[in-house]
Parts: C-alpha cells; sequence; structure tokens
C-alpha cells in the first residue's frame, strides 16, 4: 500500500541551527502539506503545496520557513534558524485531488 | 474563531460502550469531512472520510455529517481498548487545505 515516508523520524538540533525535514509523499498525489503538532496539542496548518508552489500558509509559516519539492519525488520543509518553540511532531500529508489525505508518521524535533 | 472546533476531553468509556465524538465549524465552503485516529507520536490515520451532508458506516464507525448545522460526528459502537487513541476530525474545502480540531482523547477501558 502507498504511503508517505518522512525522514529523520527523530532530529535533535541546536538553537538557531538549520534544519531540513524530509518527505516523500504518494507518488500520483497533486498537493502537499506540512502539519506541526506541539506535544499535548492540536495539530496546526503550516503550508499547503501545489504545482510547485505554496497555495496557503499559516501565521505559523513566517520568513524562517521554506518548503521545496526539489526533484519531484521529495518534499521537504525548512526552518533556517531554529527556536526552542519550534520543537513539535512535523508532519508531511499528501492528497491527490478532492481525495483523502494520507499523512506521514512525523518527525519529531527538539531544539535544545 | 477557530475553523473546526472540537472537545478535547478526556473521555474515557468502559469496554462495549457506545462512543460519540462531535466537531463544529465555521466555514460554509467546506465540502469534505474526515475523522483520523493519532495513537501517541504517530501520524494521523485516516478512519473516516466522507463529502456533504450523510451517513457513512465502516464496521463499527459511523460518520455523520449535518451541514445545515455544521456538525461533524463519529460513532464507535461495541467499543475496544484498542480504540483507545486521539480522534480528530477534519474539514477541507475545494481548495484540498485541511483544518483540524484540537481532537478527543479517548481511553476504553477494559
Amino acid at each position: 500500500e502507498p504511503e508517505v515516508t518522512q525522514t529523520p523520524s527523530h532530529q535533535v538540533t541546536q538553537m538557531g541551527q538549520e534544519v531540513i525535514l524530509r518527505c516523500v509523499p504518494i507518488s500520483n498525489h497533486l498537493y502537499f502539506y506540512w502539519y506541526r503538532q506541539i506535544l499535548g496539542q492540536k495539530v496546526e496548518f503550516l503550508v499547503s503545496f501545489y504545482n510547485n508552489e505554496i497555495s496557503e500558509k499559516s501565521e505559523i509559516f513566517d520568513d524562517q520557513f521554506s518548503v521545496e519539492r526539489p526533484d519531484g519525488s521529495n518534499f521537504t520543509l525548512k526552518i533556517r534558524s531554529t527556536k526552542l518553540e519550534d520543537s513539535a511532531m512535523y508532519f508531511c500529508a499528501s492528497l491527490y485531488r478532492n481525495t483523502e489525505a494520507f499523512f506521514g508518521q512525523g518527525t519529531r524535533l527538539t531544539v535544545v | 474563531q477557530k475553523e473546526v472546533e472540537q472537545d478535547p476531553g478526556p473521555l474515557s468509556v468502559p469496554e462495549g460502550a457506545i462512543v460519540s465524538l462531535n466537531c463544529t465549524y465555521s466555514n460554509s465552503a467546506f465540502q469534505y469531512f474526515m475523522w483520523y485516529r493519532q495513537y501517541s507520536r504517530k501520524g494521523p490515520e485516516l478512519l473516516m472520510y466522507t463529502y456533504s451532508s450523510g451517513n457513512k458506516e465502516d464496521g463499527r464507525f459511523t460518520a455523520q455529517v449535518d451541514k445545515s448545522s455544521k456538525y461533524i460526528s463519529l460513532f464507535i459502537r461495541d467499543s475496544q481498548p484498542s480504540d483507545s487513541a486521539t480522534y480528530l476530525c477534519a474539514s477541507r474545502g475545494n481548495n484540498n487545505d485541511m483544518r483540524f480540531g484540537a481532537g478527543t482523547r479517548l481511553t476504553v477501558k477494559p
């Protein structure tokens, strides 16, 4: 069964460092998303991506964040200068078109 | 105003009980409604997916959508301890951007 895969499963980084979270969406999917979930809190929308550009982003997705689909299979989230409050689970999701979205297992980011 | 509201619970029921989970939403453009189950530190797993109003049944799970009142429900019959998880409702419109409720933490006690 096709699935969304995310790497790494856990990333520890020092405050101020750049991190790149990687996702491989399901191969024929067209819409891609990043969500964040701070421990014990709700799943929060960060950004959606379609046709090689951002289609919508939330207030959380400020200039420190960027997304890329560099090679037609990977979908990355970059945080330029991490802050302690960026510590969270980051989930990638993808969907085809007007169908259900499938999520990866997440990357746990710990900023120390 | 949050786009999708969900009581975070926690909700605790005995094994075999019928569980009712509910959400409300505010955006009239939402057409697609989902329920996801999330175990601790795992990604959300799709349980039910419905379009517009109506009911959808899958085994012990029934999803209901009432667009006139902007109300989404998930019923779990004959609940099992393995159903213990956080249940997330989600909605989206034709722009394919999903919004989630806070998630309700459910515990089914043997």
